[in-house]
């Protein structure tokens, strides 16, 4: 079946530095993918939608400054969270839109496992 | 906007209960509705879904029917398992150009005990 990695799993750092967090279709190729977030005890949050080649398009209330999307191939996408701060500590969860044809089916969304991020 | 809403959980049961999970939701036009599923530690993941009214999605003993009428896509088990412990989100996707940004709700954490 399609898999999405989320690379790393859990992260910490310190307060005013950057993060990356990477996110793979490892066995089929995505044009788009949609970065989330996740509060505890609480729903998903759509926080952007990453096309492969375009510039991300940001949901209402998201700062395109502070989270930084790149999608640089048709399997890879990028979240960097820049100068983090405590209240950024969150659960960051991707998923990536299939091509149909490429994974068996047409337009099925995959999540990848999350990205714990803690600042401290 | 679109929106969704599901019955506050937690809920618990015991095994080989029925399930019901109440979803309702708002949106313009005509959406995808879906079910997914989030086991402890793992990333969510597509449970079932119906594309259009009065279709009936189902997938390892669930099932969900998309009632346009009543705007609900309620998910049921006839007899839950100890594995089926999870959290469980309705979603729903709109057509057009916004088709694959999923609107969720908030989620009910099921516990099942033997």
């Amino acid at each position: 079946g399609a898999v999405v990695s989320q690379h790393p799993s859990r992260v910490i750092c310190k307060s005013g530095t950057s993060v990356k967090i990477e996110c793979r279709s490892l066995d089929f190729q995505a044009t788009t993918m949609f970065w989330y977030r996740q509060f505890p005890k609480q729903s998903l949050m759509l926080m952007a939608t990453s096309n492969e080649g375009s510039k991300a398009t940001y949901e209402q209330g998201v700062e395109k400054d502070k989270f930084l999307i790149n999608h640089a191939s048709l399997t890879l996408s990028t979240l960097t969270v820049t100068s983090a701060h405590p209240e950024d500590s969150s659960f960051y969860i991707c998923s990536a839109r299939s091509i149909p044809g490429t994974s068996g089916g047409s337009y099925e969304q995959y999540f990848g496992p999350g990205t714990r991020l803690t600042v401290t | 906007g679109d929106s969704v809403t599901q019955m506050e959980g937690p809920v618990t049961l015991s095994e080989e209960a029925f399930l019901t999970i109440n979803c309702t939701y708002t949106a313009t036009g005509y959406p995808s509705l879906f079910w997914y599923v989030q086991y402890p530690g793992e990333g969510l993941q597509l449970l079932l879904k119906a594309t259009k009214a009065d279709d009936k999605g189902s997938n390892k003993g669930f099932e969900a029917t998309y009632r346009k009428e009543t705007t609900s896509f309620h998910l049921e088990k006839g007899s839950v398992q100890v594995s089926d412990s999870a959290v469980y989100f309705c979603a729903l996707t709109a057509g057009g150009t916004s088709y694959g940004k999923l609107t969720f709700g908030q989620g009910t954490i099921l516990t099942v005990h033997p």
